[in-house]
């Protein structure tokens, strides 16, 4: 198993550029999340899904969209980029059954000039 | 008051030493809880749940407190390995994303 990945590791982005991160995860787990993570705080989230074809906003929504068309994948869009968008993202799965630990991917970390 | 707090720290502490983290929640009716540690630019991971009874891992053992909805982490005999953030997480109820506190700070010197 090959876990929670993301795509790309590093990414730089000028103002109003849009882009998509990746999130995959090979668990047959049915919840994903978005979180993102500034320098010496806490992560916070975005988006959620608690399956395919269903997505709920988190804590800070405005200026990102997801979409969950299978079990797999979990893109985040990212619409006219901001300054105030530079962070690391941290995309994370879990099972709805049982013990409810959250796995996460590696990270994007993200520079908007 | 924040869902979940945390003291930042950072706690720095030498090779050997005893070190306890504290936790508060602010919703009663949280049903689990759970230390994640994350490394220096890494993604967080699951360190340990948390369990009314308490619960120990090693060197690691955490303890819940719901009547003062508290919740703590002690480590003893810290190794250099330990150096990491701690995070504070907890579930208010099955099917919602988990809280996550911003983190506790340990650094460990030889």
């Amino acid at each position: 198993n090959a876990g929670v990945t993301q795509t790309p590791k590093f990414r730089i982005l000028k103002i109003g550029q849009s882009m998509t991160l990746q999130c995959a995860q090979d668990m047959n787990h049915n919840y994903m999340y978005w979180y993102r993570q500034d320098p010496g705080m806490g992560l916070k989230l975005i988006y959620y899904s608690v399956g395919a074809g269903i997505t709920d906003k988190g804590e800070v929504p405005n200026g990102y969209n997801v979409s969950r068309s299978t079990t797999e994948d979990f893109p985040l869009r990212l619409e006219l980029a901001a300054p105030s968008q530079t962070s690391v993202y941290f995309c994370a799965s879990q099972s709805t059954m049982g013990y409810n630990e959250q796995f996460f991917g590696p990270g994007t970390r993200l520079t908007v000039l | 008051r924040k869902e979940v707090e945390q003291d930042p720290g950072p706690f720095n502490v030498p090779e050997g030493a005893t070190v306890a983290f504290n936790c508060t929640y602010s919703n009663s009716a949280s049903q689990s809880f759970f230390w994640y540690r994350q490394d220096c630019r890494k993604e967080p991971k699951l360190l340990m749940s948390v369990y009314s009874s308490g619960n120990e891992d090693g060197r690691f053992t955490a303890q819940l407190n719901r009547a003062s909805q508290y919740i703590s982490l002690l480590i003893r005999d810290s190794k250099l390995s330990d150096s990491a953030t701690y995070l504070c997480v907890v579930l208010k109820e099955a099917g919602t994303a988990l809280i996550f506190g911003k983190g506790t700070t340990l650094s460990v010197s030889s």
